[in-house]
């Protein structure tokens, strides 16, 4: 089966850093998703990692080590418009499935 | 270009009626995967479609439930006799599957709500 872990909620300072990891245990993995949803609002597209390492986009980082089944996505300069749920995603090879973690909702306070 | 379509936005219905949520995913993209999602929840997988393979409906919670897609195209998921717990965003959305880029565009979702 198919397992990915976040935790629920998190709450951070405007200006600061805050990292959400996120494990998963799959079997066929390809790589890994990082979505932000605001509230009332679909979710949309940050990232997708499938070497292992660091790769920045502007105060959004991602990170992805296929060996230990591990990935976080790190926020920089946290602004107020940051508060929202991120949700981490496996793309299973295969049968090309995403499959979504139940995300992190984090609240930015000042 | 446009992105992926649902309709209707809003939908209200009471219970024990039938009710049926149509997608429109963005042209070319051969996945589309329908999710429901709860007040203040994650996204519930209900069912994949990828190209002309047999549809992955795992994720579909009771026989109330069905979808069907054409091709790589429109797609509508059904709800029969409704009922309360059935009320929620139900979220669609499309990916490429080759070509190395497979993130997956949402459409605004359709909020039911069973009375």
């Amino acid at each position: 089966g198919q397992n990915i872990d976040q935790p629920t909620e998190m709450t951070a300072t405007e200006g600061a850093i805050v990292q959400i990891n996120c494990t998963y245990q799959t079997s066929g993995f390809n790589g890994l998703f990082w979505y932000q949803q605001h509230a009332g609002e679909a979710p949309t597209f940050l990232s997708y990692n499938v070497l292992d390492g660091l790769e920045e986009k502007g105060r959004f980082s991602s990170f992805l080590s296929r060996s230990k089944g591990y990935s976080y996505l790190l926020l920089k300069e946290l602004q107020m418009k940051d508060s929202a749920s991120y949700l981490c995603a496996v793309y299973l090879g295969g049968y090309q499935k995403v499959t979504f973690g139940t995300g992190t909702k984090l609240q930015v306070i000042p | 270009g446009a992105g992926v379509s649902q309709s209707p936005s809003n939908k209200v219905t009471e219970k024990g009626k039938d009710v049926e949520l149509r997608c429109d995913p963005i042209s070319g993209h051969t996945a589309l995967y329908w999710y429901r999602q709860r007040l203040g929840q994650g996204l519930e997988f209900l069912i994949y479609f990828q190209g002309n393979s047999a549809p992955d409906k795992s994720g579909l919670p009771s026989d109330r439930f069905s979808a069907e897609r054409t091709g790589e195209s429109v797609s509508t998921l059904t709800i029969q006799r409704t009922q309360q717990e059935d009320s929620a965003v139900y979220l669609c959305a499309s990916s490429l599957t080759s070509g190395g880029t497979y993130e997956q565009y949402f459409g605004p979702g359709t909020r039911l709500t069973v009375t």
